[in-house]
């Protein structure tokens, strides 16, 4: 069965260092992978697409790569700041744009001053 | 823009009784989605509509539930009778029609069946 796994369930790193979050699948071959950000109570907010052509994306101080041959996308955030402690969420579009997400569990990061 | 609303924020209901929840998307998106987290797993999908028509609903649990979309604007997912393993929170998401976009998400609505 499809699987998806964000390797930690947890994350705690010092503010002002990169934080990198991994993001692995298995039996999938996704078009497009999504990160999300998620704060307790909230839902997710969309944070980065980036499709399966692309190798890297960048958006301010985010970076999302995307490997098919590993199956796997690395999320990074650097020079990390207390506001940026949430959980984030890694999603595999079924389809090609406009279709159901497969969520991973999420791993929870904490930036500490 | 307003986002997607969803309603009520929480509901907490016996077991056996109905409960609708509603999903307010953004206005113009075509894509509705429905989804749900139950404690300690992962955010998984219910269902889909373009516009006022069932695209996917293969993550629908069982025919306890009951997913409409008056006109293409808002909707609602009907729970008819709950059960205990209902409980959770269901989140609603809107995109508009395209590629390349990511999906705009509901605060959720927690339910709790007793």
């Amino acid at each position: 069965s499809q699987k998806i796994e964000q390797n930690s369930e947890a994350l705690n790193i010092q503010e002002g260092k990169t934080a990198t979050l991994t993001c692995n699948y298995t039996n999938y071959s996704p078009a497009y992978l999504q990160w999300y950000r998620q704060d307790p109570g909230r839902g997710p907010v969309f944070l980065l697409l980036i499709r399966e052509n692309e190798k890297e994306k960048r958006k301010e101080r985010l970076k999302v790569t995307f490997d098919t041959t590993l199956k796997q996308s690395l999320f990074h955030i650097t020079a990390s700041q207390p506001a940026d402690s949430a959980t984030y969420l890694c999603a595999l579009e079924k389809g090609s744009g406009n279709t159901p997400l497969v969520f991973g569990k999420g791993t929870r990061l904490s930036v500490i001053a | 823009e307003a986002g997607v609303t969803q309603f009520p924020s929480h509901s907490v209901i016996e077991k056996g009784q109905t409960v609708t929840l509603r999903c307010d998307p953004i206005s113009g998106h075509d894509n509705l989605y429905w989804y749900r987290r139950v404690m300690g797993k992962e955010i998984k999908f219910l269902l889909h509509f373009v516009k006022e028509s069932k695209q996917d609903e293969s993550g629908m649990p069982n025919n306890r539930f009951l997913a409409e979309r008056t006109g293409g604007t808002y909707s609602t997912l009907k729970v008819q009778p709950a059960e205990l393993e209902d409980s959770g929170v269901y989140f609603c998401a809107s995109s508009p029609s395209g590629t390349d976009y990511g999906y705009t998400f509901g605060s959720g609505t927690r339910l709790t069946v007793v």
